[in-house]
């Protein structure tokens, strides 16, 4: 069990440029998750997976962002014409099973810095 | 509606210290509860969890005991150590969900 995989950790970027952010899940995990954590908060929910499916999306996701997940195995998060407020660490997790007794592991986030 | 409040930080303690961080929780129906800890750099990690009332959960000497009553998921420690210093985030996910809620997160430093 590798654990869940995020690449790139850090990316720096200008203003109105695009990026993408690649997770890789823990193996057989079916559910993918994506949250935005800024700097002394806690992470908020952006998208959420099963297999290859979008089933939940949160208003923060605006039309610029964009999650898929083609296989059902890793995932990418872009982000279109980056403005500074998108700055943050983008997290995420995986998991095997929903509603109670539900565990997500984390990867080690990729941080945004947009200039 | 679902959310998470956790006390303020930051909480700075000596080593040995006891340790306790209030989280109390808002969710309709009968939520899990888990607390994450957060080094510095570094992704979410999963310390313990609780999935019904009076359930507790304990890792590392860390330990929280889920309170229906008073809704309730206080995070404890008997004798901190230097290496606990991290960001510790109370969260929440519903029975019937599959979005996690979190707290805004405790950052505690211990000093030798």
């Amino acid at each position: 069990d590798t654990g869940v995989s995020q690449n790139p950790r850090h990316k720096i970027t200008k203003r109105g440029q695009n990026v993408t952010f690649r997770c890789d899940p823990i193996s057989e995990h079916n559910r993918l998750y994506w949250y935005r954590q800024t700097l002394g908060q806690g992470p908020e929910f952006l998208t959420y997976f099963q297999n290859e499916a979008q089933l939940e999306k949160s208003r923060l996701l605006s039309d610029r962002f964009s999650a898929e997940r083609p296989k059902g195995s890793f995932s990418t998060l872009e982000i279109q014409r980056t403005e500074q407020g998108d700055s943050a660490m983008y997290l995420c997790a995986s998991s095997s099973r929903t509603g109670s007794g539900n565990t997500i592991y984390f990867g080690e986030g990729s941080w945004l810095t947009v200039v | 509606g679902n959310s998470v409040t956790q006390m303020e930080g930051p909480v700075t303690l000596s080593e040995e210290a006891f340790l306790t961080i209030n989280c109390t929780y808002t969710a309709t129906g009968y939520p899990s509860l888990f607390w994450y800890v957060q080094y510095p750099g570094e992704g979410l990690q999963l310390l313990l969890k609780a999935t019904k009332a009076d359930d507790k959960g304990s890792n590392k000497g860390f330990e929280a005991t889920y309170r229906k009553e008073t809704t309730s998921f206080h995070l404890e420690k008997g004798s901190v150590q230097v290496s606990d210093s991290a960001v510790y985030f109370c969260a929440l996910i519903r029975n019937t969900g599959n979005q996690f809620y979190f707290g805004t997160g405790t950052s505690l430093t211990v000093i030798p």
